[in-house]
């Protein structure tokens, strides 16, 4: 069974740009969380999508967006970019809410 | 405030020894732990998970240990090898209707040959 495939892998950016990251989950998964890893955070929850709804969201300013399709995979998106925004972005499915979760190989974005 | 915690950014052990990399959290409403491992440049791995009705769990070389009146976890790795170097996340989730995971900020492991 494929993994979660996240695209790209690398993008680079200017301060103001907007951004969207794409996470396909595995197959039969319908929860995809969206993480915000740094080197002096770590790994922070931004939000989680179950069958198109947001269930949960983390402490992240509405710059910060995302959206689930139909086919469970989904989007993420950054508006109005600053360079705190540089990071690695990981995406996780599960199939069910209460399940483990399992991450995808991340975005890393350059924010200059 | 940082609700779950490894206080140990790194760790370093001979190959064949144990690693005991240890997480504190601190909020009681926790019923679920998990313990990923991340290599450099992928995607954090699952590794083992322990409900907080159990005070342990096995899976091959790796154990985890459950405290809850301490409020604390362990990931014992017997015996370490080479490959097990890695950034470990200990995380934790509440039940219910959220299952919202938070994790700790990592523990770098480096299994020396």
């Amino acid at each position: 069974k494929a993994g979660v495939t996240q695209t790209p892998r690398y993008l680079i950016k200017t301060r103001g740009q907007q951004v969207t990251l794409s996470c396909s989950p595995i197959s039969g998964h319908r929860s995809v969380s969206w993480y915000q890893q740094t080197p002096g955070q770590g790994l922070q929850f931004l939000f989680e999508y179950f069958s198109e709804t947001q269930r949960n969201k983390g402490n992240f300013p509405g710059r910060f967006s995302g959206r689930q399709f139909s086919n469970s995979r989904s989007e993420m998106n950054v508006s109005t970019l600053e360079l705190g925004d540089s990071a690695l972005y990981l995406c996780a499915s599960r199939r069910e809410v209460q399940e483990t979760q399992y991450f995808g190989p991340g975005t890393r974005l350059l924010v200059l | 405030d940082q609700q779950v915690k490894q206080n140990s950014p790194s760790l370093s052990v001979q190959e064949g020894r144990i690693s005991i990399l240890n997480c504190d959290y601190t909020n009681s409403m926790f019923d679920y732990f998990l313990w990923y491992k991340k290599y450099p440049a992928e995607g954090p791995t699952f590794l083992i998970s322990i409900s907080s009705i159990k005070d342990k769990n096995e899976d091959g070389r790796f154990t985890v240990f459950l405290n809850k009146s301490a409020k604390h976890l362990s990931l014992h790795i017997v015996p370490s090898q080479p490959g097990d170097s890695a950034v470990y996340f200990c995380a934790a989730q509440v039940g219910g209707s959220n299952y919202k995971l938070t994790f700790g900020k990592g523990t770098l492991l480096t299994v020396n040959p």
